[in-house]
């Protein structure tokens, strides 16, 4: 069975700092995986997805993930944060199956 | 074009009463999936459904919850005799197709079973 931790459960980042929001999955093969962002109120918004070739893939509003089989990781990454980003993510895998398993979500505060 | 709509956004349930929660997918979109999301949790998946064919149940978590989309587009999710442990988001995604695509969210229904 398919599964992702994210080992963060609150992060806080100054505005303009980096960003790096830990992502690991399990699953037998290679996985496809995915990062979403949701706000308060809203629905799961994808920031990208990895399903395979470059290993470094580029998603909206800046962030930029990273896939390391060795590491079993698909770590989020955003050079400069702005307040905006504040908001939940969260990291999951497409097994075997249609269905996405989500992880627990990291919280992300931006201090101004 | 217009997203997942689903409703109603927000949903007061009495412990005991049948709900039905409807997800609007985006047109065209084979592929249907209903997640519950619990607070403070990532959404876990209920079922799927490929046009009107439910493929995979395996997520609903007891015979009180029940989901059809009986002509491929609009799916109703219908919770009976509702528990307090029912309380959660109730997220509709669609896709293209089932495979390799992603899947589109839509705003989620709120339930709180008083």
């Amino acid at each position: 069975a398919q599964s992702v931790t994210q080992p963060d459960i609150h992060i806080t980042v100054s505005e303009g700092a980096s960003l790096e929001l830990r992502c690991n999955y399990s699953y037998g093969a290679t996985p496809y995986l995915f990062w979403y962002v949701q706000s308060p109120g809203q629905g799961l918004q994808l920031l990208l997805k990895y399903f395979s070739g470059d290993t470094l893939v580029q998603g909206i509003k800046g962030f930029e993930a990273e896939f390391k089989r060795s590491q079993s990781s698909f770590n989020l990454r955003k050079p400069s944060v702005h307040w905006s980003d504040a908001a939940e993510y969260f990291c999951a895998v497409k097994g075997g199956g249609n269905k996405l398993t989500f992880g627990t979500g990291t919280q992300l505060k931006v201090e101004l | 074009g217009a997203g997942v709509s689903q409703s109603p956004r927000y949903k007061v349930a009495k412990r005991g009463q049948d709900v039905a929660l409807r997800c609007d997918p985006i047109s065209g979109h084979v592929s249907l999936f209903w997640y519950q999301q619990a607070l403070g949790q990532g959404p876990e998946f209920l079922t799927y459904f490929q046009n009107e064919a439910q493929l995979d149940k395996s997520g609903l978590p007891s015979d009180r919850f029940f989901a059809e989309r009986p002509e491929g587009s609009v799916s109703t999710l219908k919770i009976q005799r509702t528990q307090q442990e029912d309380s959660a988001v109730y997220l509709c995604a669609s896709s293209p197709e089932g495979g390799l695509r992603e899947q589109y969210f839509g705003p989620g229904t709120r339930l709180t079973v008083t």
